[in-house]
């Protein structure tokens, strides 16, 4: 079955370092989508990417940097510069010009000690 | 620019009884609406959408949505919930594409929480 694999479940990372949260589709969607979520806030979009090697920052990009090499891949590396980092960050991806709306990833739950 | 108010965090309900949660949004052009369900450390699930047409959308378990351009709602409801409908639920619009990308804005989320 299609889908959006996000990995790891649960990411651990010390203060100062820059770790990469993957996410990988299968659904030949041309657009992806990285979100934060964090309680009482709903999600707010740190970047997306339209098509392979173009993407553009979101309402929360600093501190996070991303790729799109491949269609099916784009990776989320948040980095030292990044003041609070501890949340969950969800995967999304969708068709062009088709209103089916978002299928999401399982998410990363990302912890800084 | 379009924006998204769920003005309840929380709502407790007690199993099998009726319950909605709210929904407004402002837009100033013709908007997408959605429904999604997040079970705890899971990803979003899209529940319903209306799109256009039939201003009433349903979903396969019991949940309705109705649009109300009028009130600027999309308010959603199932009258008799059940202990796995426990979860946090949004409310999102979007207002069509922007060359390949689907500008989509999600409200804060409310937790449904059934009471056995």
């Amino acid at each position: 079955d299609g889908g959006i694999t996000q990995s790891p479940k649960y990411l651990f990372r010390k203060e100062g370092q820059n770790v990469t949260l993957s996410c990988e589709q299968n659904l030949n969607h041309d657009a992806m989508y990285w979100y934060r979520q964090d309680p009482g806030q709903g999600l707010r979009l740190i970047y997306y990417s339209q098509i392979v090697n173009d993407f553009q920052k979101g309402d929360i990009a600093e501190g996070y940097s991303v790729s799109r090499e491949k269609k099916e891949s784009f990776p989320l590396t948040v980095t030292s510069a990044q003041k609070n980092p501890t949340a969950f960050y969800l995967c999304a991806s969708s068709p062009p010009y088709d209103n089916y709306g978002y299928t999401f990833g399982s998410g990363t739950r990302l912890t800084v000690v | 620019a379009q924006s998204v108010t769920q003005l309840d965090s929380q709502v407790p309900v007690f199993e099998e009884a009726p319950v909605e949660l709210r929904c407004n949004y402002s837009s100033s052009v013709s908007v997408y609406l959605f429904w999604y369900v997040q079970y705890p450390n899971q990803g979003l699930q899209l529940l319903l959408k209306y799109l256009s047409g039939s201003t009433l959308v349903k979903s396969i378990n019991g949940f309705e949505a109705e649009f109300n351009k009028s009130q600027t709602s999309f308010h959603l409801r199932k009258p008799s919930v059940h202990i796995s409908d426990t979860a946090e639920y949004f409310c999102a619009v979007s207002e069509g594409w922007d060359g390949g990308y689907q500008k989509v804005t999600f409200g804060t989320g409310t937790k449904l929480q059934v009471i056995p």
